[in-house]
């Protein structure tokens, strides 16, 4: 069964640091998705992305957020200068066209020293 | 806004116990509706789905009805394992948006 990947599973960084996420999405889906899950909280909508363009974004994803599909198959997500308060789980999801059901990926964790 | 509330956990209950998470929703148009599970240590894997009043979801003996009357999502399983212990989100999806919106998630913890 086709599935999200996402890669690494644990990033540490230090604080001012940029970090890049990757994730690759389902090979036929067109929709793009990053969530992030702070410890102990919900699941945060950060962005949807497709056909190559924003087409969504939460107060959350601000100037120091980026998103790309830099080929076919990977969808990243650049976090420019990290800040303590960035630790989270960042998860990938996808979804195919005319269907509203997305799929996670298994989630990157972020640490901010 | 939209918005998604559930009951908050953790929900204790021993194995063979029947269970029910209770979800409402606040929407503006006619939402899909979604659970989620996430199990330790792993990502969200979607449970099941249901996209319009009176549809429903059914997956691994879960079971969840869209009542549009009382805007509400509710899950139940007839007969839990301790397998299912697991944290239990429900979402929505307006349509009009991309993004799922999550509720805070409920902890179940099913014990021998």
């Amino acid at each position: 069964e086709p599935e999200v990947t996402q890669t690494p599973s644990h990033q540490v960084t230090q604080m001012g640091q940029e970090v890049i996420l990757r994730c690759v999405p389902i090979s036929n889906h067109l929709y793009f998705y990053w969530y992030r899950q702070i410890l102990g909280q919900k699941v945060e909508f950060l962005v949807s992305f497709y056909n190559n363009e924003i087409s969504e974004k939460s107060e959350i994803f601000d100037d120091q957020f980026s998103v790309e599909r830099p080929d076919g198959s990977n969808f990243t997500l650049k976090i420019r200068s990290t800040k303590l308060e960035d630790s989270a789980m960042y998860f990938c999801a996808s979804s195919g066209e005319g269907t509203d059901t997305q799929y996670f990926g298994p989630g990157t964790r972020l640490t901010v020293l | 806004g939209d918005s998604v509330t559930q009951m908050e956990g953790p929900v204790t209950l021993s194995e063979e116990a029947f269970l029910t998470i209770n979800c409402t929703y606040t929407a503006t148009g006619y939402p899909s509706l979604f659970w989620y599970v996430q199990y330790p240590g792993e990502g969200l894997q979607l449970l099941l789905k249901a996209t319009k009043a009176d549809d429903k979801g059914s997956n691994k003996g879960f079971e969840a009805t869209y009542r549009k009357e009382t805007t509400s999502f509710h899950l139940e399983k007839g007969s839990v394992q301790v397998s299912d212990s697991a944290v239990y989100f429900c979402a929505l999806s307006d349509g009009n948006t991309d993004k799922l919106i999550f509720g805070t998630g409920t902890r179940l913890q099913v014990f021998p």
